[in-house]
Formats: structure tokens, C-alpha cells, sequence
């Protein structure tokens, strides 16, 4: 099992709606990643935090907005979503401790807008 | 660019026989590179990766993959496949502390 906690699992919601997908890793891992998977696609980078600061932002629109409150947790804010936006939304984390640490990644919230 | 290309989208073959999978990177200088699985309804998994060192590397579940510079290629090989070996396999690569690239992917399916 993963030890990458994504919540929540599934989540639907309108275009006017305001959600929000909540990340915790507890490895003591310094860098901590989106990225959002359409079906029968490779996961693609959105967000890459590290010590807690937004390291990489690959030029995702406004409508998600990222956040680290602290070393363990990533949340990724979402407002005025649109249809093509529904995915696999993918957390993950590295201890970025030295150049090739691997990720790890969490299960994902399975996103679905309406 | 950089980019990570693998050579097969779909692979389907029976239990026991050998697996290999390509893939190749356009990368300039250092480079890391990784293979991933995804099992149905499960998260992505590391397999192996290379950074350094041997060239040969091994990973988890009797894979392994070689690292060749020559080619640009790091090619994954397992030689026997089992049922719950049927999974996407991604190969992904990096040059810098995290920017992580992968490759379209291949799915494999392994017939009983």
C-alpha cells in the first residue's frame, strides 16, 4: 500500500462548485508533486513544491491553486472547473535528498466534473 | 526538447514468455531515469530506476532494465511473465532534482 494518503477518493462536482483535494505524506520527504493523469495517458507535471515552497508551476490555469500548509501536507484548490478538467489527479513525494530520488506516488482522487 | 519515448503502446503475451520493453530518451547530460508500473485500480509503482554505477539495474517482482548511453535506451525485460504481471508500464526519466517525465506508457496484457 501506498504510504501516500490522497482524499478524497472520488469527488464530483459543478463548474461553479469550490473544492479542494488534501495530500499527506508522512516520510519526512521534502518535495511533494501534482500531476494529472486523463484516461490511457501518462501522467503529466502540474505543481512541484519543495521545502514547502512552489518550485514549479507548469503553466496550470488559475482555476487550480496549489498549497503547502506545512512539510507533510499538499492541497490543491479548485474553482470554476471545466469538463475536460475531470481526471486522475495525482499526489506525490520525494525526499529530494539526492539527484534520482524516485517518487512516490498516492492513489489518486478520481476527479469528475459536471 | 527533452522527451521519453516508449516503442509499444500494447503488448499482449502468454504466462512464461519473455517481456521486454522499450524506451528511449532525448535528454542532454546527467540523466535518471525510472520505470513504473500501474496495476489496475493501484498506484503507480517504482520498479527500478538507474542513476548511476551498473548499467544493469534490477528491481522489484524479477524485472530488470539496461541502461545503455550509446543508445539513449533503458529498456525494461522480465523473462517470465506471470498473469499479474498485466499492468501499464511507464518509463520516465529526469534531469534535475524531480522534474519527472514519463513516456505514453505501455499496457500489457498477460493471457493465462
Amino acid at each position: 500500500d501506498t504510504e501516500v494518503t490522497q482524499t478524497p477518493k472520488h469527488l464530483v462536482m459543478g463548474m461553479t462548485n469550490k473544492k479542494s483535494l488534501k495530500c499527506e505524506q508522512h516520510m519526512g520527504h521534502r518535495a511533494m508533486y501534482w500531476y494529472k493523469q486523463k484516461a490511457k495517458k501518462p501522467p503529466e507535471l502540474m505543481f512541484v513544491y519543495s521545502y514547502e515552497k512552489l518550485s514549479i508551476n507548469e503553466s496550470v490555469p488559475s482555476r487550480f491553486s496549489p498549497e503547502c500548509p506545512n512539510s507533510s501536507l499538499l492541497n490543491l484548490h479548485l474553482h470554476a472547473l471545466q469538463p475536460e478538467d475531470s481526471a486522475l489527479y495525482l499526489c506525490a513525494s520525494s525526499p529530494q535528498d539526492r539527484e534520482g530520488s524516485p517518487l512516490h506516488f498516492g492513489n489518486g482522487t478520481r476527479l469528475t466534473v459536471t | 526538447a527533452q522527451s521519453v519515448s516508449q516503442h509499444n503502446h500494447h503488448v499482449i503475451l502468454s504466462e512464461a514468455a519473455s517481456l521486454e520493453l522499450g524506451c528511449n530518451y532525448s535528454y542532454g547530460g546527467t540523466v535518471n531515469l525510472f520505470w513504473y508500473v500501474q496495476y489496475p485500480g493501484q498506484h503507480l509503482q517504482l520498479l527500478l530506476k538507474y542513476f548511476s554505477g551498473d548499467p544493469l539495474v534490477k528491481g522489484i517482482k524479477g524485472f530488470e532494465a539496461e541502461f545503455i548511453k550509446s543508445k539513449f535506451s533503458f529498456n525494461l525485460r522480465k523473462p517470465s511473465v506471470q498473469w499479474s504481471d498485466t499492468a501499464e508500464y511507464f518509463c520516465a526519466a529526469s534531469d534535475s532534482w524531480g522534474k519527472l517525465q514519463f513516456g505514453a506508457g505501455t499496457q500489457v496484457v498477460v493471457t493465462p
